[in-house]
């Protein structure tokens, strides 16, 4: 079984301001794969970045990284230089697979993100 | 460049009615989901189809069948709806196997059970 946990409902962040969103996993898998997701107020869920458990370097994709500890179970967002249309729910996801190695995912309950003028 | 579909968007029933959801991919993807999102509980899974011809239950099945129509196809019934199934659906695929392949959503169906 695979879980994750996102323990902060809310955060508050000024802009351009950096700010770290929280996870941590919990699995069994040696091989795995961490997604995080934006969810603006409109409802789409956004691809935002992508780490795999053997890659060896923290995953960058413009002004979101994420910090990987493996030996720690974390996964953090980090989303440098905050705008006001970073404003959203944020989830945190991971990638496990069944016995026939396709993917099935996970989702933490979110943490609503406030970026203030 | 539709990605994955949705329909309907918004839905209203009484309780015990019965409902289909919609859902449909254009991007050749083996892995089909469904999701219910409720306040606090982020999003959770109900049934899943690794691939064409397969279905599997998630955390939440209860209440609930899928069928895998084809590849590009994948619907959610609800027999005899309550209002615990009051939620916002959201139907995903994916490429399916190991990888950084993430999933793509669709808008989402919002419904309500009186």
């Amino acid at each position: 079984a695979q879980k994750i946990t996102q323990t902060q409902p809310g955060m508050f962040v000024q802009e351009k301001e950096a700010v770290t969103l929280d996870c941590t996993y919990d699995t069994s898998d040696q091989s795995y794969g961490l997604f995080w997701y934006k969810q603006p107020s409109s409802g789409e869920m956004i691809f935002l970045i992508y780490q795999g458990s053997y890659d060896e370097q923290n995953a960058t994709e413009g002004r979101y990284s994420l910090n990987f500890q493996k030996a720690r179970k974390s996964a953090n967002l980090v989303i440098s230089a905050s705008q006001l249309g970073d404003s959203a729910m944020y989830f945190c996801a991971m990638r496990g697979v069944n016995s026939g190695g396709y993917q099935k995912v996970t989702f933490g309950t979110g943490t609503k993100l406030q970026v203030i003028p | 460049n539709a990605g994955v579909t949705q329909t309907p968007k918004f839905q209203v029933l009484k309780t015990g009615q019965s409902m289909t959801l919609q859902c449909a991919q254009d991007m050749n993807h083996n892995s089909m989901y469904w999701y219910r999102q409720d306040p606090g509980m982020g999003l959770r899974l109900i049934y899943y189809s690794a691939s064409e011809g397969t279905t599997d239950k998630g955390e939440v099945p209860n209440g609930y069948n899928v069928s895998r129509l084809n590849k590009r196809e994948f619907s959610l019934r609800l027999e005899s709806a309550a209002p615990s199934q009051t939620s916002v659906y959201f139907c995903a695929s994916s490429e399916g196997r190991q990888g950084g392949q993430p999933q793509h959503f669709g808008d989402g169906t919002r419904l309500s059970i009186l």
